[in-house]
């Protein structure tokens, strides 16, 4: 499974445009890249998923360049609500053997007013 | 849809004691997922079940505990006996056939064993 690595914390504040990236130097072929959002006391959330290029949905966007060794969560205008911890994960989309998904240990973001 | 439910949402013990966490998942998916987490190891998978059968349980930490998913809509995580260290937040999840990547996690079931 290809390991992925992203900041431990970021900062920000209310209206700012945030971008978390992560790397997976060892992606596969197959492997999709994944992001999840997780509030305190909550389980973690999927929120955008993308094998190449550019994915946008109504919560984020994902931007992934053409080596596909690293990728980028874009949250446009960030409010207090978005603080969160935001996890990477790299692996095959359909799950099964070769798609477990690890947990690292995310990035934290926390939006100040 | 409800989506995947939990019960009990909190749950306190004593050491030895013999405790069941349950789990729902959401209805149509054949992916069912146990997750452990703590602040010290982060999020960790214990085991995951397709069309009800066991796939990998790898991550289950040792013999005391169990997972069964008798039927689509139910599992169950048990611990026995109980000890201090299994203290935790324990998720369940669930997803669709062949999109095991995009899973719905519970709310969760915060574990704690005096």
């Amino acid at each position: 499974l290809a390991k992925t690595t992203q900041p431990i914390s970021m900062d920000s504040y209310e209206g700012q445009e945030v971008n978390i990236t992560c790397s997976h130097n060892n992606i596969a072929t197959n492997d999709y890249i994944t992001w999840y959002q997780q509030f305190p006391s909550q389980g973690p959330r999927f929120i955008i998923q993308g094998y190449k290029t550019k994915v946008t949905n109504e919560v984020a966007s994902l931007f992934i360049p053409a080596d596909r060794k690293s990728s980028t969560l874009s949250l446009p205008r960030v409010s207090l609500s978005d603080t969160a911890v935001y996890y990477c994960l790299v692996g095959d989309r359909g799950g099964g053997s070769q798609g477990n998904l690890i947990f690292g240990k995310g990035t934290k973001l926390s939006v100040k007013p | 849809d409800a989506g995947v439910i939990q019960s009990p949402r909190h749950e306190v013990t004593e050491m030895g004691q013999e405790v069941t966490l349950r789990c729902k998942p959401i209805s149509g998916h054949d992916y069912l997922f146990w997750y452990r987490q703590t602040m010290m190891r982060g999020l960790e998978l214990l085991i995951y079940f397709n069309n009800n059968v066991p796939i990998d349980d790898s991550g289950m930490p040792e013999d005391r505990f169990s997972a069964k998913m008798p039927n689509a809509s139910f599992s169950t995580l048990k611990i026995q006996p109980s000890e201090p260290r299994d203290s935790a937040v324990y998720f369940c999840a669930s997803s669709r056939p062949d999109r095991g990547s995009e899973q719905y996690f519970g709310p969760g079931t915060r574990l704690t064993v005096t």
